[in-house]
């Protein structure tokens, strides 16, 4: 299993500019999540998805899109980049099992607005 | 979700053992304890998790009191391959499983 997949791995935009960044899982898992990692900081919840179909917001979801017509795929949208987006994009997922909380990671994605 | 508190960083020496508690005060009866390690440029990975008294695998040993407002990740005869990030997380499984990660614990493993 590839696990957790993200593309691209760094990604320079221009203000106003959009960029999907994707991200898919072959786990068969049914959670997924984005996240954002600022320099120095803990993560935070941008979006999640429980299952294909079904997404709902996080902590931090303003300038944000995702979607979910698949069980194995993620991709979460920037609309309207701007310099407050530069981050670290990190893409999880889980499986539903009642018990664990153990989230399996992308590699992230490095995206600098400027 | 429960609000966790832990220290910002923490030294320690090849072989030592380092032991890194979190404060979870308002801890719900259907949360876990999960313990996450972030190495500079990756994504975290998780290492363990609990609910009640002591928990053991491979990597790391997790002990939690009775009143499990409070837990401790022990990490035995750490290596410089240790210095990473440690994130402590309260939540449960359901409603989606949203956790919530703080600033987490810089661990710095010196020779």
């Amino acid at each position: 299993n590839a696990g957790v997949t993200q593309t691209p791995k760094f990604r320079i935009l221009k203000i106003g500019q959009s960029m999907t960044l994707q991200c898919t899982q072959d786990m068969n898992h049914n959670y997924m999540y984005w996240y954002r990692q600022d320099p120095g900081m803990g993560l935070k919840l941008i979006y999640y998805s429980v299952g294909a179909g079904i997404t709902d917001k996080g902590e931090v979801p303003n300038g944000y899109n995702v979607s979910r017509s698949t069980t194995e795929d993620f991709p979460l949208r920037l609309e309207l980049a701007a310099p407050s987006q530069t981050s670290v994009y990190f893409c999880a997922s889980k499986t539903h099992d009642g018990t664990t909380n153990e989230q399996f990671f992308g590699p992230g994605t490095r995206l600098t607005v400027l | 979700l429960a609000k966790t508190t832990q220290p910002i960083s923490m030294d320690s020496y090849e072989g030592q053992e380092v032991n890194i508690t979190c404060s979870h005060n308002n801890i719900a009866t259907n949360d876990y304890i999960t313990w996450y390690q972030q190495f500079p440029s990756q994504g975290p990975r998780f290492i363990i998790q609990g609910y009640k008294t002591k928990v053991t695998n491979e990597v790391a040993s997790l002990f939690i009191p009775a009143d499990r407002k409070s837990s401790t990740l022990s990490l035995p005869r750490v290596s410089l391959s240790d210095t990473a990030v440690y994130y402590c997380l309260v939540g449960a499984e359901a409603a989606g499983n949203k956790l919530t990660f703080g600033g987490g614990t810089r661990v710095l493993v010196k020779p």
